[in-house]
């Protein structure tokens, strides 16, 4: 069975912070990778998909890296900013027949000024 | 325009009664779903629509009934709900039910008294 575990749970740094958020999975087997954010009682953002065959994908100041082999995926905030407070969720895509998402169990994110 | 829109925002409804949550969205997307969110929980898939046919059924209880009209909207009916079914229903679609990124809506916040 997949499971997917982010870390850290949750955190808190000042503006301008460079910030990593990891996300770990059990089953290597994985099709793509999609990575969220979530404001409190709102719907999910998508922020980035890393299809299996890449490593890496980047949107603005967003950097999300996959290593299939080691069940890894990061993802990289640059110049963090108050506006970037939020959960953030990866997904992995486990594609048998129909895809499902399998979501980790999220990064509270807070940045302040 | 990558928009998905679920009506209504907020639902409160008694054990007894019959409301539909609905779901729309025109990216021509072939794929929808319905996920389930408790609070401070990721969500949790319940059905997939694939070409307008049920194609994933996560064992969601029957008083619980999806129905997808046409490719552009999908609906919830609810029935003779639990107040353990209060939770943020969230819909999605994409491309197809092959892996592609997906777009969610805001969300339905449903209370059940």
């Amino acid at each position: 069975k997949q499971e997917v575990t982010q870390i850290p749970a949750a955190l808190s740094v000042p503006e301008g912070e460079n910030l990593v958020l990891n996300c770990s999975f059990t089953d290597s087997a994985i099709y793509n990778l999609q990575w969220f954010r979530q404001d409190p009682g709102k719907g999910l953002t998508s922020l980035l998909l890393i299809q299996s065959s890449q490593r890496e994908q980047t949107s603005g100041r967003l950097n999300a890296s996959l290593d299939k082999s080691s069940g890894r995926s990061t993802l990289y905030i640059a110049a963090s900013q108050p506006g970037d407070s939020a959960t953030y969720l990866c997904a992995v895509h486990r594609f048998y027949n129909t895809d499902k998402l399998i979501f980790g169990t999220g990064t509270r994110l807070q940045v302040f000024p | 325009d990558t928009e998905v829109t679920q009506t209504p925002k907020h639902l409160v409804m008694g054990m007894t009664n019959k409301k539909s949550l609905k779901c729309e969205q025109h990216m021509g997307h072939r794929a929808m779903y319905w996920y389930k969110q408790k609070a401070k929980k990721p969500p949790e898939l319940m059905f997939v629509y694939s070409y307008e046919k049920l194609s994933i059924n996560e064992s969601v209880p029957s008083r619980f009934s999806p129905e997808c009209p046409n490719s552009s909207l999908l609906n919830l009916h609810l029935h003779a709900l639990q107040p353990e079914d209060s939770a943020l229903y969230l819909c999605a679609s994409s491309h197809d039910d092959k892996g592609y990124e997906q777009y969610f809506g805001p969300g339905t916040r449903l209370t059940v008294t």
